[in-house]
Protein backbone atom coordinates (compact mmCIF):
# COMPACT_ATOMS: atom_id res chain seq x y z
CA UNK A 1 0.00 0.00 0.00
CA UNK A 2 1.78 3.55 -0.72
CA UNK A 3 2.34 5.83 1.80
CA UNK A 4 1.24 9.32 2.54
CA UNK A 5 2.51 11.48 -0.53
CA UNK A 6 3.07 15.32 -0.11
CA UNK A 7 4.06 17.58 -2.80
CA UNK A 8 6.22 19.57 -3.21
CA UNK A 9 8.12 18.43 -0.87
CA UNK A 10 10.68 21.62 -0.74
CA UNK A 11 9.29 25.45 -1.68
CA UNK A 12 10.95 28.65 -1.19
CA UNK A 13 8.66 31.64 -0.89
CA UNK A 14 9.23 35.57 -0.36
CA UNK A 15 7.67 37.15 2.61
CA UNK A 16 3.98 38.41 1.72
CA UNK A 17 3.33 35.68 -1.21
CA UNK A 18 0.57 32.56 -0.50
CA UNK A 19 1.46 28.92 -0.94
CA UNK A 20 -0.38 25.86 -1.06
CA UNK A 21 0.82 22.11 0.01
CA UNK A 22 -0.47 18.84 -1.01
CA UNK A 23 -1.18 15.83 0.83
CA UNK A 24 -2.55 11.99 -1.15
CA UNK A 25 -3.22 10.12 2.17
CA UNK A 26 -3.15 5.93 2.62
CA UNK A 27 -5.79 4.93 0.28
CA UNK A 28 -8.71 3.88 2.13
CA UNK A 29 -7.75 7.11 4.61
CA UNK A 30 -10.65 9.42 4.80
CA UNK A 31 -8.40 11.59 7.85
CA UNK A 32 -5.96 13.84 7.06
CA UNK A 33 -4.23 15.56 9.87
CA UNK A 34 -1.88 18.94 9.12
CA UNK A 35 1.30 19.97 11.33
CA UNK A 36 3.85 22.34 11.42
CA UNK A 37 7.44 21.12 13.19
CA UNK A 38 9.65 23.44 13.79
CA UNK A 39 12.86 23.13 15.80
CA UNK A 40 11.68 25.66 18.44
CA UNK A 41 8.15 24.42 18.50
CA UNK A 42 8.62 21.03 17.81
CA UNK A 43 5.31 19.12 16.13
CA UNK A 44 1.99 21.40 16.60
CA UNK A 45 -1.04 20.82 15.52
CA UNK A 46 -2.99 22.74 12.79
CA UNK A 47 -6.04 21.27 11.28
CA UNK A 48 -7.85 17.81 10.98
CA UNK A 49 -10.09 17.09 8.02
CA UNK A 50 -12.67 14.38 7.96
CA UNK A 51 -15.43 13.80 4.52
CA UNK A 52 -14.53 16.57 3.34
CA UNK A 53 -14.82 18.97 6.74
CA UNK A 54 -12.89 20.38 9.09
CA UNK A 55 -13.36 18.35 12.34
CA UNK A 56 -10.95 20.34 14.62
CA UNK A 57 -8.25 23.49 14.58
CA UNK A 58 -5.28 23.82 16.28
CA UNK A 59 -4.09 27.65 17.61
CA UNK A 60 -2.83 29.50 14.50
CA UNK A 61 -4.11 32.61 13.23
CA UNK A 62 -6.85 32.24 10.14
CA UNK A 63 -4.01 32.88 7.35
CA UNK A 64 -3.47 29.08 7.84
CA UNK A 65 -6.52 26.98 6.08
CA UNK A 66 -7.21 23.88 4.02
CA UNK A 67 -9.41 21.49 2.54
CA UNK A 68 -10.21 18.33 1.41
CA UNK A 69 -11.35 17.03 -1.11
CA UNK A 70 -14.05 13.96 -1.96
CA UNK A 71 -11.34 11.85 -2.69
CA UNK A 72 -9.67 12.62 0.61
CA UNK A 73 -6.50 14.61 -0.94
CA UNK A 74 -5.81 17.16 1.21
CA UNK A 75 -4.39 20.80 0.84
CA UNK A 76 -3.43 23.47 3.15
CA UNK A 77 -2.82 27.15 2.60
CA UNK A 78 -0.56 29.72 3.77
CA UNK A 79 -1.32 33.23 2.96
CA UNK A 80 1.11 36.40 3.86
CA UNK A 81 4.09 34.37 4.24
CA UNK A 82 6.16 35.67 7.21
CA UNK A 83 9.56 34.47 8.19
CA UNK A 84 8.14 32.46 11.07
CA UNK A 85 6.38 30.64 8.91
CA UNK A 86 9.40 28.24 7.60
CA UNK A 87 9.13 25.29 9.16
CA UNK A 88 8.25 21.70 8.06
CA UNK A 89 4.63 20.98 7.29
CA UNK A 90 3.31 17.14 8.18
CA UNK A 91 0.34 15.67 6.65
CA UNK A 92 -0.88 12.71 8.70
CA UNK A 93 -3.64 10.08 7.10
CA UNK A 94 -5.52 7.60 9.73
CA UNK A 95 -8.76 5.47 8.34
CA UNK A 96 -11.71 7.76 10.22
CA UNK A 97 -11.83 11.11 12.74
CA UNK A 98 -9.16 11.39 15.61
CA UNK A 99 -8.55 8.22 14.87
CA UNK A 100 -5.75 6.42 17.20
CA UNK A 101 -3.22 6.11 14.77
CA UNK A 102 -1.75 8.74 12.35
CA UNK A 103 0.90 7.95 9.39
CA UNK A 104 2.81 10.84 8.36
CA UNK A 105 3.70 11.86 4.94
CA UNK A 106 7.42 13.05 4.38
CA UNK A 107 6.78 16.52 5.05
CA UNK A 108 7.06 19.70 3.27
CA UNK A 109 10.18 21.85 3.75
CA UNK A 110 8.64 25.57 3.40
CA UNK A 111 11.47 28.03 3.40
CA UNK A 112 10.32 32.22 3.98
CA UNK A 113 13.08 34.76 2.54
CA UNK B 1 -3.32 22.89 28.79
CA UNK B 2 -2.27 19.49 27.75
CA UNK B 3 1.69 19.01 28.41
CA UNK B 4 4.18 16.46 27.00
CA UNK B 5 7.89 16.79 28.63
CA UNK B 6 10.17 14.28 26.89
CA UNK B 7 13.71 13.42 28.52
CA UNK B 8 16.40 13.18 28.13
CA UNK B 9 16.21 15.97 24.93
CA UNK B 10 19.64 14.14 23.28
CA UNK B 11 21.28 10.64 24.48
CA UNK B 12 23.89 9.60 23.36
CA UNK B 13 24.80 5.39 23.69
CA UNK B 14 27.58 3.48 22.37
CA UNK B 15 26.60 0.09 20.52
CA UNK B 16 25.13 -2.51 23.20
CA UNK B 17 24.73 -0.01 26.21
CA UNK B 18 20.86 -0.29 26.99
CA UNK B 19 19.10 2.77 28.26
CA UNK B 20 15.58 4.19 28.41
CA UNK B 21 13.59 7.56 27.18
CA UNK B 22 11.05 9.21 29.27
CA UNK B 23 7.91 10.95 28.22
CA UNK B 24 5.87 12.58 31.09
CA UNK B 25 2.18 14.48 30.79
CA UNK B 26 -0.46 16.56 32.39
CA UNK B 27 -3.45 15.78 30.23
CA UNK B 28 -7.07 15.59 31.18
CA UNK B 29 -9.10 12.56 29.09
CA UNK B 30 -6.14 10.80 27.99
CA UNK B 31 -6.54 8.20 25.03
CA UNK B 32 -3.91 7.05 24.10
CA UNK B 33 0.18 7.45 24.15
CA UNK B 34 1.94 7.30 21.05
CA UNK B 35 5.79 6.60 20.12
CA UNK B 36 6.94 7.52 17.18
CA UNK B 37 10.28 7.62 15.44
CA UNK B 38 11.55 10.23 13.44
CA UNK B 39 14.85 10.17 10.86
CA UNK B 40 16.39 13.53 9.34
CA UNK B 41 14.01 14.56 6.80
CA UNK B 42 11.57 12.11 6.95
CA UNK B 43 7.50 12.35 8.29
CA UNK B 44 7.46 10.22 12.12
CA UNK B 45 6.86 6.43 12.08
CA UNK B 46 4.68 4.82 13.75
CA UNK B 47 6.00 2.25 16.36
CA UNK B 48 3.44 2.03 19.49
CA UNK B 49 -0.01 3.24 21.02
CA UNK B 50 -0.35 2.61 24.77
CA UNK B 51 -3.91 2.79 26.16
CA UNK B 52 -3.95 2.35 29.85
CA UNK B 53 -1.32 2.58 32.90
CA UNK B 54 0.22 -0.62 33.14
CA UNK B 55 0.37 -1.68 29.44
CA UNK B 56 3.34 -2.57 27.25
CA UNK B 57 4.59 -2.90 23.83
CA UNK B 58 7.76 -4.37 22.36
CA UNK B 59 9.44 -4.44 19.31
CA UNK B 60 12.46 -5.93 18.30
CA UNK B 61 14.63 -3.74 20.77
CA UNK B 62 11.92 -1.27 21.52
CA UNK B 63 10.03 -1.68 24.55
CA UNK B 64 7.26 0.89 25.46
CA UNK B 65 5.46 1.10 29.36
CA UNK B 66 3.05 3.55 30.25
CA UNK B 67 2.09 4.72 33.93
CA UNK B 68 -0.56 7.19 34.68
CA UNK B 69 2.09 9.82 34.65
CA UNK B 70 4.30 9.20 32.07
CA UNK B 71 5.51 6.55 29.57
CA UNK B 72 8.90 5.05 29.07
CA UNK B 73 10.71 4.05 25.91
CA UNK B 74 13.46 1.24 26.83
CA UNK B 75 15.85 0.22 23.91
CA UNK B 76 17.79 -3.01 25.05
CA UNK B 77 21.38 -3.80 23.21
CA UNK B 78 21.19 -0.83 20.36
CA UNK B 79 22.63 -0.45 17.22
CA UNK B 80 23.33 2.45 14.72
CA UNK B 81 20.59 2.01 12.67
CA UNK B 82 18.18 2.64 15.89
CA UNK B 83 19.77 6.63 16.06
CA UNK B 84 16.94 8.45 15.27
CA UNK B 85 14.34 11.16 17.10
CA UNK B 86 11.79 9.38 19.25
CA UNK B 87 8.97 11.19 19.54
CA UNK B 88 6.07 10.80 22.69
CA UNK B 89 2.33 12.20 21.49
CA UNK B 90 -0.78 12.28 23.86
CA UNK B 91 -3.99 12.04 22.28
CA UNK B 92 -6.96 13.99 24.45
CA UNK B 93 -10.34 15.79 24.49
CA UNK B 94 -10.27 19.11 23.02
CA UNK B 95 -13.09 19.28 25.23
CA UNK B 96 -14.12 17.41 28.51
CA UNK B 97 -16.25 14.64 27.40
CA UNK B 98 -16.38 15.92 24.09
CA UNK B 99 -15.13 13.03 21.34
CA UNK B 100 -13.15 15.27 18.95
CA UNK B 101 -9.28 14.02 19.42
CA UNK B 102 -5.88 16.52 19.25
CA UNK B 103 -2.17 14.70 19.23
CA UNK B 104 -0.09 16.70 21.37
CA UNK B 105 3.97 15.99 20.80
CA UNK B 106 6.85 16.57 23.21
CA UNK B 107 9.37 17.48 21.88
CA UNK B 108 11.71 14.69 20.92
CA UNK B 109 14.81 12.39 22.38
CA UNK B 110 17.42 12.39 19.63
CA UNK B 111 18.91 9.16 20.11
CA UNK B 112 22.68 8.78 18.83
CA UNK B 113 24.05 4.95 18.88
CA UNK B 114 27.74 5.08 18.02
CA UNK B 115 29.33 1.77 16.58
Amino acid sequence: KAGVTQTPRYLIKTRGQQVTLSCSPISGHRSVSWYQQTPGQGLQFLFEYFSETQRNKGNFPGRFSGRQFSNSRSEMNVSTLELGDSALYLCASSPGPSTYEQYFGPGTRLTVT
Amino acid sequence: EDQVTQSPEALRLQEGESSSLNCSYTVSGLRGLFWYRQDPGKGPEFLFTLYSAGEEKEKERLKATLTKKESFLHITAPKPEDSATYLCAVQASFKSGGSNYKLTFGKGTLLTVNP
